[in-house]
Parts: structure tokens; C-alpha cells; sequence
């Protein structure tokens, strides 16, 4: 059964830090995974998706990283800022007795403060 | 181009009554994906329809089904509901269902 994990559950930051988030997978025969940020009380905002194939994806200030074999991921932050404030959360997608679906972490909070 | 919309957007009903939340998909994407978000669960998948069919179903009772219209337009309903179902319901579609998922800004249903 698929299991994902984000470390850490919660992170408070000062304006300007370069952060780190986790995501590590049990199975390593994922599709491809994706990185969303959801806004208290809001629906999720797509990221950054890498597919199988790939080792990283990069969008403005984030970076994305993954590696299969070991099945983790990073969502590399730079020069954070007091509107990443957010959860975080990844999710992978895997194909299962014939079926296909994300599987989701349950998120890193973000906190960046001024 | 427009996002994913869901309605409504909030919900109160009461334990044993029944209810229908909508999702328009982004145009020309085929996929609608639906979750349930609770604290104690966080985000779980719920089933996806592709071109008016049920391609796939996560872990969820009998009570949750949902369908798709040949706009992809999606509805879900849950019947005779438990407290336990209050949540964010929150849909996403995609072009055929791998690609990157838009979500909706979700349906908050309350049960009492």
C-alpha cells in the first residue's frame, strides 16, 4: 500500500529564507508526482508535476526534486516570502490493480513571517 | 481561460437527508477527480469519471457515487448522511487524468 509523508508537519521561517520541504513515497513505481499549496479554507493551487522520467521541475523560486529509487522528493523555496505562507502538500500518482489515482501526503503548514 | 468551479460552495444539512455537489471542469478537460478533505483523514480520493464513465473508485461506502453529463460537467452524491461526512469536497480535472490536476475551490459541507 502506498504510503506519503511530508517532514515537517509545520515550519515557521523569517522573510528570506531558502526552505526545504519533504515528501518521501513507499513505492517506488509511481506515475508522477505533483507539489499543490492550499490556502486556508481553499481548494489547491498546482505547483510543479514531474513524471516518472524526470529528476526535477523548476517554477520562479520553487524547485522540485525527485528520486524514485529512494523515494523521496524536495520542494526546494527560495528567498521565501510572506505569501508563501500555506500547506504544502504532494502527492503521487500510481497505477493499482487498474486503477490510477493521487495519493496524497498530509501537508507541510508553512509559516514565513516578516 | 475559466477554472474549475464547484457548487455550492457551503452546506448545512441534517444526518439521513441527501445531498448533490456539482463540478465544472476546466473546458476540454475530459477527467473530473473528486476528494474528501477532513482534518483526521486529510485529502482522500473519492472516485474519477472520464467521458461519462467511472474509471476509478477509492475506499469510500456505497452512499458516495457520483456521475458525469457528455459536457463533462460532474455531480456527486452522497445519501443518508452521517456526521462523519462533513468535509471539503473538492473536485479536480485534467485533460485524460495523469496530467496536472486544476482543482476547484471546493464545497464545505456541515452535518448536524
Amino acid at each position: 500500500k502506498q504510503e506519503v509523508t511530508q517532514i515537517p508537519a509545520a515550519l515557521s521561517v523569517p522573510e528570506g529564507e531558502n526552505l526545504v520541504l519533504n515528501c518521501s513515497f513507499t513505492d517506488s513505481a509511481i506515475y508522477n508526482l505533483q507539489w499543490f499549496r492550499q490556502d486556508p479554507g481553499k481548494g489547491l493551487t498546482s505547483l510543479l508535476l514531474i513524471q516518472s522520467s524526470q529528476r526535477e521541475q523548476t517554477s520562479g523560486r520553487l524547485n522540485a526534486s525527485l528520486d524514485k529509487s529512494s523515494g523521496r522528493s524536495t520542494l526546494y523555496i527560495a528567498a521565501s516570502q510572506p505569501g508563501d505562507s500555506a500547506t504544502y502538500l504532494c502527492a503521487v500518482r500510481r497505477f493499482s490493480g487498474g486503477y490510477n489515482k493521487l495519493i496524497f501526503g498530509a501537508g507541510t503548514r508553512l509559516a514565513v513571517h516578516p | 481561460k475559466a477554472g474549475v468551479t464547484q457548487t455550492p460552495r457551503y452546506l448545512i444539512k441534517t444526518r439521513g437527508q441527501q445531498v448533490t455537489l456539482s463540478c465544472s471542469p476546466i473546458s476540454g478537460h475530459r477527467s473530473v477527480s473528486w476528494y474528501q478533505q477532513t482534518p483526521g483523514q486529510g485529502l482522500q480520493f473519492l472516485f474519477e469519471y472520464f467521458s461519462e464513465t467511472q474509471r476509478n473508485k477509492g475506499n469510500f461506502p456505497g452512499r458516495f457515487s457520483g456521475r458525469q453529463f457528455s459536457n463533462s460537467r460532474s455531480e456527486m452524491n452522497v445519501s443518508t448522511l452521517e456526521l462523519g461526512d462533513s468535509a471539503l469536497y473538492l473536485c479536480a480535472s485534467s485533460l485524460s487524468g495523469q496530467e496536472t490536476q486544476y482543482f476547484g475551490p471546493g464545497t464545505r459541507l456541515l452535518v448536524l
